[in-house]
C-alpha cells in the first residue's frame, strides 16, 4: 500500500547549525505535502506546505523542497534555535480518486544550547 | 490554541467497554479529521466528514465508528476496546474538503486497562 518513509528518526544538532528531514512517499497522485510541528503534550501544527506543482518554497528560517520524480520532500531548517526542538511530521496528501493524507514516522529534532 | 476543541482530555477505561471522543471544528471549517497516534507512533487517518458526510476513510476498525452533526461537531465512537487500542486520538479540522492546512486539536489521551 502507500506510504511515506522519513528520516531521520532521531536528529541532534547544536544550536546555530541546520536540521534536514527527509521524507519519500510512493503515491504518484499526491500533490499535497504539509510539514507539521508536533511539541509535548500538543496536537500536531503547520509549520510549512508545498504543493506539487512548485519546486520549493521558503519562510524565513524553513524551506521545503520538493522533487516530484524521485518521489522525494524534504524540509530544511537553518540557524537552529532550543525552540525548534520537537517532533516533526511529513505527510503526502492526494484529493483525486479519494481524499488520503498519508504522514510519516516522524523525527524528533533536539537542538543542544 | 487551534480553536479545535476535544473532550474529554483523558480517559480510563477497561477492555470490552465502550467510549465515545467529541471534537468541535474551529468555526466555519467543514471538515473533521480523525486521527490515531500511538506511543512513539506516527499519525494514522481513520475517518474524514466533509459538511455531515463521510468523505474519506483509512484505518478505521470495525470496532470504531464516527459521524459528524449538523452543527458540525464531530464524535469518534470507540467499542469493545481492548489494549492495543490506548493511543492518542487527535482530531484536525479544515474549512475545505482536503489537501488543506488541518488545524489539530489536543487530542483525548485514551487508555485500556
Amino acid at each position: 500500500g502507500e506510504n511515506v518513509e522519513q528520516h531521520p528518526s532521531t536528529l541532534s544538532v547544536q544550536e546555530g547549525d541546520s536540521a534536514v528531514i527527509k521524507c519519500t512517499y510512493s503515491d504518484s497522485a499526491s500533490n499535497y505535502f504539509p510539514w507539521y510541528k508536533q511539541e509535548l503534550g500538543k496536537g500536531p501544527q503547520l509549520i510549512i506546505d508545498i504543493r506539487s506543482n512548485v519546486g520549493e518554497k521558503k519562510d524565513q528560517r524553513i524551506a521545503v523542497t520538493l522533487n516530484k520524480t524521485a518521489k522525494h520532500f524534504s524540509l530544511h531548517i537553518t540557524e537552529t534555535q532550543p525552540e525548534d526542538s520537537a517532533v516533526y511530521f511529513c505527510a503526502a496528501s492526494r484529493d483525486t480518486g479519494g481524499f488520503k493524507t498519508i504522514f510519516g514516522a516522524g523525527t524528533r529534532l533536539f537542538v543542544k544550547a | 490554541d487551534s480553536g479545535v476543541t476535544q473532550t474529554p482530555k483523558h480517559l480510563i477505561t477497561a477492555t470490552g467497554q465502550r467510549v465515545t471522543l467529541r471534537c468541535s471544528p474551529r468555526s466555519g471549517d467543514l471538515s473533521v479529521y480523525w486521527y490515531q497516534q500511538s506511543l512513539d507512533q506516527g499519525l494514522q487517518f481513520l475517518i474524514q466528514y466533509y459538511n455531515g458526510e463521510e468523505r474519506a476513510k483509512g484505518n478505521i476498525l470495525e470496532r470504531f465508528s464516527a459521524q459528524q452533526f449538523p452543527d458540525l461537531h464531530s464524535e469518534l465512537n470507540l467499542s469493545s476496546l481492548e489494549l492495543g487500542d490506548s493511543a492518542l486520538y487527535f482530531c484536525a479540522s479544515s474549512p475545505l474538503a482536503g489537501n488543506t492546512e488541518a488545524f489539530f486539536g489536543q487530542g483525548t489521551r485514551l487508555t485500556v486497562v
